[in-house]
């Protein structure tokens, strides 16, 4: 298996409710992330996981909080959410044994804040 | 013909001529560097990638150059093919030894027929 997995593929919310997004990769991979990715934009790294620990953040805003419940998995939680939160959320992993490795990414969700 | 649109640089081509995607990088301590491919709906997918102790990298009808005078880097694909439009970004290792890539803009690649 050489894929990340996202689900769900589209979402839908209102600014009031609490929804996750999930992430699974089952290479191995020991260094896992969120990435954020505007319209015509690059991606923005949110959040990265090593080892299963938080050892990034990149200033995101409390309303988005990520887990790792092991080693394959990886949610991200989403809480009073606004409109302009609405993007394509990248999910992404790598090997744990240096950083000169590329990520191999899943196909995203596509998160609407109405 | 290349362009620059409000958001995202697009780059033109005739199907069969070769393309050169460009690239500035931001930090000149950046020590690896990768090139993806997003195509629509999709998260960008790993096309090459160069040490920053190299200067040019061939794969398979795609070449990376890297100049760390000018913290430039171009992506060159031969015989261009309609499967290769796509968005193309360049990533820097912008922190050595950790996992923290920073992307660049992009460029729009269309392939015209």
């Amino acid at each position: 298996d050489t894929e990340v997995t996202q689900t769900p593929k589209h979402l839908v919310m209102g600014m009031t409710n609490k929804k996750s997004l999930k992430c699974e990769q089952h290479m191995g991979h020991r260094a896992m992330y969120w990435y954020k990715q505007k319209a015509k934009k690059p991606p923005e790294l949110m959040f990265v996981y090593s080892y299963e620990k938080l050892s990034i953040n990149e200033s995101v805003p409390s309303r988005f909080s990520p887990e790792c419940p092991n080693s394959s998995l990886l949610n991200l939680h989403l809480h009073a959410l606004q409109p302009e939160d609405s993007a394509l959320y990248l999910c992404a992993s790598s090997p744990q044994s240096g950083a000169d490795y590329g990520y191999t990414f899943g196909s995203g969700t596509r998160l609407t804040v109405v | 013909g290349e362009s620059v649109g409000l958001h995202l640089p697009t780059l033109s081509v005739q199907e069969g001529d070769n393309s050169i995607i460009n690239c500035a990088y931001s930090n000149s301590a950046s020590d690896y560097f990768i090139w993806y491919k997003q195509e629509s709906g999709k998260g960008p997918q790993f096309i090459i990638d160069i040490r920053s102790n190299m200067d040019k990298r061939q794969g398979q009808r795609v070449t990376v150059l890297l100049n760390k005078t000018v913290k430039h880097l171009s992506l060159q694909i031969a015989a261009t093919q309609p499967g290769d439009s796509a968005v193309y970004f360049c990533a820097e290792n912008y922190s050595s030894g950790t996992y923290k890539y920073i992307f660049g803009t992009g460029t729009r690649l269309k392939v015209l027929a």
